[in-house]
């Protein structure tokens, strides 16, 4: 079975600090991974997918994450938080097992301080 | 870039009505469309998954017959919400896949938040 973990449901930076949201996945087989952002009733925005090409994926916004096997992970970075940063985060696997359905973690709420 | 687009965003109903929300795709043709529900502060829950001109695949635990899902062309799905209660007020997302490139990707749309009195 597909699952998402994702530790920490709430995160606070300061405005120019790195940004780091954890996610770590169970998958049977090779999984394709993804990054969602949703702001207050709005729904969600792909910001960056990985889909067994390069371990890196770089997204939008200036967010990037990498794909550890070894450690079951896909975190997601920002090396300098911007205030319109602030938004829930969504981590996602799917794989073809599943007829390639989604699964979300719990999601993080990223605050950003002034 | 693909888009979807939900209708209405929002909804208020009295509870014992119906509502009908509609998804559809705007620049691409979906042969599948999921519909998801998410509870304040919580993650996205996979309710079924629309198939046009078939039946949905409803996930475990979702009633059918209180989420009607019709998928009756490749740019529209609609999720009826029948006989609705209070319990039932939550924030529902549609999201479709666009074949060809990009594949594996959704596309959400921005949500409808329905609110039963």
């Amino acid at each position: 079975a597909q699952s998402v973990t994702q530790l920490g449901s709430h995160v606070s930076v300061s405005e120019g600090a790195l940004v780091l949201l954890r996610c770590n996945y169970s998958s049977s087989v090779p999984p394709y991974l993804f990054w969602y952002v949703q702001y207050p009733n709005q729904g969600l925005q792909l910001l960056l997918k990985y889909t067994s090409a390069a371990t890196l994926v770089k997204g939008i916004n200036g967010f990037e994450a990498e794909f550890k096997k070894s450690e079951t992970s896909f975190h997601l970075t920002k090396p300098s938080a911007h205030m319109s940063d602030a938004a829930e985060y969504f981590c996602a696997v799917s794989d073809w097992s599943t007829g390639n359905q989604f699964y979300f973690g719990t999601g993080t709420s990223l605050t950003v301080i002034p | 870039g693909a888009v979807v687009s939900q209708h209405p965003s929002r909804v208020i109903c009295k509870s014992g009505t119906s509502v009908k929300i509609e998804c559809r795709s705007l620049d691409f043709q979906a042969t599948t469309m999921f519909w998801y529900r998410q509870f304040p502060k919580k993650s996205l829950m996979l309710m079924a998954t629309s198939n046009e001109g078939s039946k949905a695949t409803y996930e475990q635990g979702v009633e059918k017959d209180k989420f009607l899902i019709n998928h009756a062309s490749l740019t529209l799905s609609t999720l009826t919400v029948t006989s609705a209660h209070p319990e039932d007020s939550s924030f529902y997302i549609c999201s479709a896949r666009r074949p060809g490139a990009g594949a594996n990707v959704l596309t959400f749309g921005a949500g409808s938040r329905l609110t039963v009195l």
